[in-house]
C-alpha cells in the first residue's frame, strides 16, 4: 500500500497569517495528486487535481505546487481566514494501481481571530 | 442540486447483525467508491465500482459487500464478519474512473456506524 504522508498533523495560525502544508509520497509511478478540504460536519470538497511535474494550481487565496521527481506537493494559504479552518487531505493515484485514490491522514488547520 | 446522499447519518447496530449503508448520486457519475475513516488514519478504500454490475475490492474489503445494480446507487453491507465495524463511512463518486481529465471526487456527508 502506498504511503502518503502529510505534515504537520495540525496547525494553529492567527487570522491573516499565511501558511503551508506538505504532502510527501514515493515519487515512482506517480499518476495524479488530489487536494481536498474537509470542514467539520460537511463533505470533503475537491480543491485541486494535479498531474504534471511542476504543476501549479490556484483558487483564490489557496494555491498548490507539485514536484513529482522529489515526491512532494505543497498547499499554500495566503492571509488565512477563520473559514479556512478545516482538515486538508492529500490523495494520490499510482499508475498501475487501478485508478483509485490513496489518502494521507490530513493536516488539521485552525485559524484563530 | 446534484450531489451524493448517504443515509442514515448515524446508525447503531448490535454485534453480529449485518447492516446496509445507502449511497445515492444524481450526478450521472460512472464511478463510485466507499471509504472508511478511523481515528488517526487516512481514508481507506473498501470497494469501488467503475460501471453498473461491476465492482472491485479496495484495500480493506474483508467483511464488506457491495452491489451496483443501478448507476445511481452503490450500497455497502457491513457483515458480521467485519471484525471492527464501528467507524465513519464515506461514499464518493467521480465522472470517470480515470483522472486524466482532472476531475476530483464528490463525497457524501458520511454515515457514522456504531456497533454495540
Amino acid at each position: 500500500i502506498l504511503n502518503v504522508e502529510q505534515s504537520p498533523q495540525s496547525l494553529h495560525v492567527q487570522e491573516g497569517d499565511s501558511t503551508n502544508f506538505t504532502c510527501s509520497f514515493p515519487s515512482s509511478n506517480f499518476y495524479a495528486l488530489h487536494w481536498y478540504r474537509w470542514e467539520t460536519a460537511k463533505s470533503p470538497e475537491a480543491l485541486f487535481v494535479m498531474t504534471l511535474n511542476g504543476d501549479e494550481k490556484k483558487k483564490g487565496r489557496i494555491s498548490a505546487t507539485l514536484n513529482t521527481k522529489e515526491g512532494y506537493s505543497y498547499l499554500y494559504i495566503k492571509g488565512s481566514q477563520p473559514e479556512d479552518s478545516a482538515t486538508y487531505l492529500c490523495a494520490l493515484i499510482l499508475t498501475g494501481g487501478g485508478n483509485k485514490l490513496t489518502f494521507g491522514t490530513g493536516t488539521q488547520l485552525k485559524v484563530e481571530l | 442540486d446534484g450531489g451524493i446522499t448517504q443515509s442514515p447519518k448515524y446508525l447503531f447496530r448490535k454485534e453480529g447483525q449485518n447492516v446496509t449503508l445507502s449511497c445515492e448520486q444524481n450526478l450521472n457519475h460512472d464511478a463510485m467508491y466507499w471509504y472508511r475513516q478511523d481515528p488517526g488514519q487516512g481514508l481507506r478504500l473498501i470497494y469501488y465500482s467503475q460501471i453498473v454490475n461491476d465492482f472491485q475490492k479496495g484495500d480493506i474489503a474483508e467483511g464488506y459487500s457491495v452491489s451496483r445494480e443501478k448507476k445511481e446507487s452503490f450500497p455497502l453491507t457491513v457483515t458480521s464478519a467485519q471484525k471492527n465495524p464501528t467507524a465513519f463511512y464515506l461514499c464518493a463518486s467521480s465522472i470517470t474512473l480515470f483522472v486524466e481529465r482532472g476531475y476530483g471526487y464528490t463525497f457524501g456527508s458520511g454515515t457514522r456506524l456504531t456497533v454495540v
